[in-house]
């Protein structure tokens, strides 16, 4: 199985703030990479699907880069929003496996 | 508007059965692989099982397999989960959601049904 691991566990940040999040999967995956947003007592939502391409609907202050085994979520100026839960998941093989999550709450 | 809506989640005993249920309405269901996917209380997500659009393939996570079936109903635009001998590690939130064809994403999700398995 393909293990995915993110960087940081969680952060604190300011409104307005540049964020930033890992994800590191251990063996290759091409783009096949996908970035949600999930917040307390809600479903997960999809931000970021193939490494870098914005879900329909979703501000533009989220942006993803990377392939192979390292991708970067950049949140490009922090909302109220925004705070919540963001987890990876890779779907290049089965079983589909998610990143244990980046908890962004406010500093 | 697309939307999938979970039911069939309860407290059971372990080794007791469920059978949860997606309602999906606003896309043309048959088009699209589906998914089932979990959370434990206080947890990351975890990918449980999908099956492609005519149901002929279906694949799932090695701690569920011998014991829960994914399975569909395209003229009622309905996706299923048959849980058997339930455990208490089963015990989670899951959630329904369009995708899971390799290379693809998850692109909507239902509001999830909690499943308690305990004694």
């Amino acid at each position: 199985d393909i293990q995915m691991t993110q960087s940081p566990s969680s952060l604190s940040a300011s409104v307005g703030d540049r964020v930033t999040i890992t994800c590191r999967a251990s063996q290759t995956i091409s783009s096949y990479l996908n970035w949600y947003q999930q917040k307390p007592g809600k479903a997960p939502r999809l931000l970021i699907y193939a490494a870098s391409s914005l879900q329909t609907g979703v501000p533009s202050r989220f942006s993803g880069s990377g392939s192979g085994t390292d991708f970067t979520l950049t949140i490009s100026s922090l909302q109220p929003e925004d705070f919540a839960t963001f987890y990876c998941q890779q779907s290049y093989n089965i079983p589909f496996t998610f990143g244990p999550g980046t908890k962004v709450d406010i500093k | 508007e697309v939307q999938l809506v979970e039911s069939g989640g309860g407290l059971v005993q372990p080794g007791e059965s469920l059978r949860l249920s997606c309602a999906a309405s606003g896309f043309t269901f048959s088009n699209y692989w589906m998914s089932w996917v979990r959370q434990a209380p206080g947890k990351g997500l975890e990918w449980v099982a999908n099956i492609k659009l005519d149901g002929s393939e279906k694949y799932s996570v090695d701690s569920v397999k011998g014991r829960f079936t994914i399975s569909r109903d395209n003229a009622k635009d309905s996706l299923f989960l048959q849980m058997n001998s339930l455990r208490a590690e089963d015990t989670a939130v899951y959630y329904c959601a369009r995708g899971g064809n390799r290379n693809g994403r998850f692109d909507y999700w239902g509001q999830g049904t909690l499943v308690t398995v305990s004694s």
